[in-house]
């Protein structure tokens, strides 16, 4: 069974950084690109980035490029969302997703990341 | 970017009904196209991929078609289980979207 799990969510305060894991069972971790999906609240969803099997290639929209990077640890079954000069809107439920062909086949159960003073 | 429009925003159904949520894109996007059913709460879950693909698990009610620019999601008869906002999402890119949303509510 494919499980993914969110962690390191929490309050920041407006320009901090945060660290959000996912790790992953239940397939073969390198095989698979991994992403990341947020939801403000009471809002629709929105990709913020994507890493390559091998960790080798990583993709970003420019709402969140040169502010977020993400890496993964194949080792650990993990993958990492490293988020920067962090501003109000960029509060959301982070999800981390497996990503076979560009679409996502299984999400974790959502990180909250509250950015506020 | 590509952009992606839902229509209709808001639906209200019966149980038992035919629904159909389309989705368009601002571009082509060839078959590139997956649909995510989300509950209060919860993660989304994957319906569709490649416009009509149907995801192991998921029932026969649901079924998406199009290609290029158009596309539908269709369940043949609501059940109480469906009421939830749908999304679709392009890939086409790297850099995919996903549309606003439609919300399935009780008639």
């Amino acid at each position: 069974e494919v499980q993914l799990l969110e962690s390191g969510g929490g309050l920041v305060q407006p320009g901090g950084s945060l660290r959000l894991s996912c790790a992953a069972s239940g397939f073969t971790f390198s095989n698979y690109a991994m992403s990341w999906v947020r939801q403000a609240p009471g809002k629709g969803l929105e990709w913020v980035s994507t890493i390559i099997g091998t960790g080798d290639g990583t993709y970003y929209p420019d709402s969140v490029k040169g502010r977020f990077t993400i890496s993964r640890d194949n080792s650990k079954n993990t993958v990492y969302l490293h988020m920067n000069s962090l501003g109000a809107d960029d509060t959301a439920v982070y999800y981390c997703a497996q990503a076979p062909g560009g679409y996502y086949a299984y999400w974790g159960q959502g990180s909250l990341v509250t950015v506020s003073s | 970017d590509i952009q992606m429009t839902q229509s209709p925003s808001t639906l209200s159904a019966l149980v038992g009904d035919r629904v159909t949520i389309t989705c368009r894109a601002s571009q082509s996007i060839s078959s590139w196209l997956a649909w995510y059913q989300q509950k209060p709460g919860k993660a989304p879950k994957l319906l569709i991929y490649k416009a009509s693909s149907l995801q192991s698990g998921v029932p026969s009610r649901f079924s998406g078609s199009g290609s290029g620019t158009e596309f539908t999601l269709t369940i043949s008869s609501l059940q109480p289980d469906d009421f939830a906002t749908y999304y679709c999402q392009q890939y086409n890119s790297y850099s995919n979207t996903f549309g606003q949303g439609t919300k399935v509510e009780i008639k």
